[in-house]
């Protein structure tokens, strides 16, 4: 049973404009979240993260979005550039500060950015 | 560069055979953990080590083992290995190894291939 799912295989946007990448998890526990971006032949680059006291956290132009209520966490790019064409993965973690912090992943979203 | 490396790269083997990938971490950080990726699916926890210490396990097959040495570095070892092990295997790293506090840093991985 899949506890962090990414829905869309694959995002296309144009340049300049939004990219909204949504992630659902179904473990109430998850107390942690965070955004990896994978390119091939290398391994996941963290991006940003947001714990579940906040709703929001920003990074320059990478915003995440946390609604514990439905859920559900979303990563907003804004503006896309080519360059964030990549694989993105979300992931979660349970019982923060504790001993074990191995993270659960989604299968990933892969995301063209078009000139 | 993350500053987690992984040997070999890329390893090619036959069925039952048994092979070793070797990991070490970001200078510093005492945790590594071990994910698993195969086709088209998220990575999937393994294995976490703490100083030499096992502290969490996920789906590890019981034909997989892993340790941690005095120096940190760790190694995986998979045997009697089967088609459906090949995947790319990831190694990452934190300080202290606590849930939620530490950003992973993983390593390019090791693409394994069973023939």
């Amino acid at each position: 049973d899949q506890q962090v799912k990414q829905n869309s295989p694959s995002l296309s946007v144009q340049e300049g404009r939004i990219s909204i990448l949504n992630c659902d998890y179904t473990n109430s526990m998850f107390d942690y979240f965070l955004w990896y971006k994978k390119y091939p032949a290398e391994g996941p680059t963290f991006l940003i993260s947001i714990s579940s006291i906040k709703d929001k956290n920003e990074d320059g132009r990478f915003t995440v979005f946390l609604n514990k209520s439905a859920k559900h966490l979303s990563l907003h790019i804004v503006p896309s550039q080519p360059g964030d064409s990549a694989v993105y993965f979300c992931a979660a973690s349970a019982g923060y500060g504790g001993s074990q912090g191995n993270l659960i992943f989604g299968k990933g979203t892969k995301l063209s950015v078009k000139p | 560069d993350s500053g987690v490396t992984q040997t070999p790269k890329h390893l090619i083997t036959a069925t039952g055979q048994r092979v070793t990938l070797r990991c070490s971490p970001r200078s510093g950080d005492l945790s590594v953990y071990w994910y698993q990726q195969s086709l088209d699916q998220g990575l999937q926890f393994l294995i976490q080590y703490y100083n030499g210490e096992e502290r969490a396990k996920g789906n590890i097959l019981e034909r997989f083992s892993a340790q941690q040495f005095p120096d940190l570095h760790s190694e995986l070892n998979l045997s009697s290995l089967e088609l459906g092990d090949s995947a790319l295997y990831f190694c990452a790293s934190t300080p202290t190894g606590l849930a939620g506090e530490e950003t992973q840093y993983f390593g390019p991985g090791t693409r394994l291939l069973v023939l």
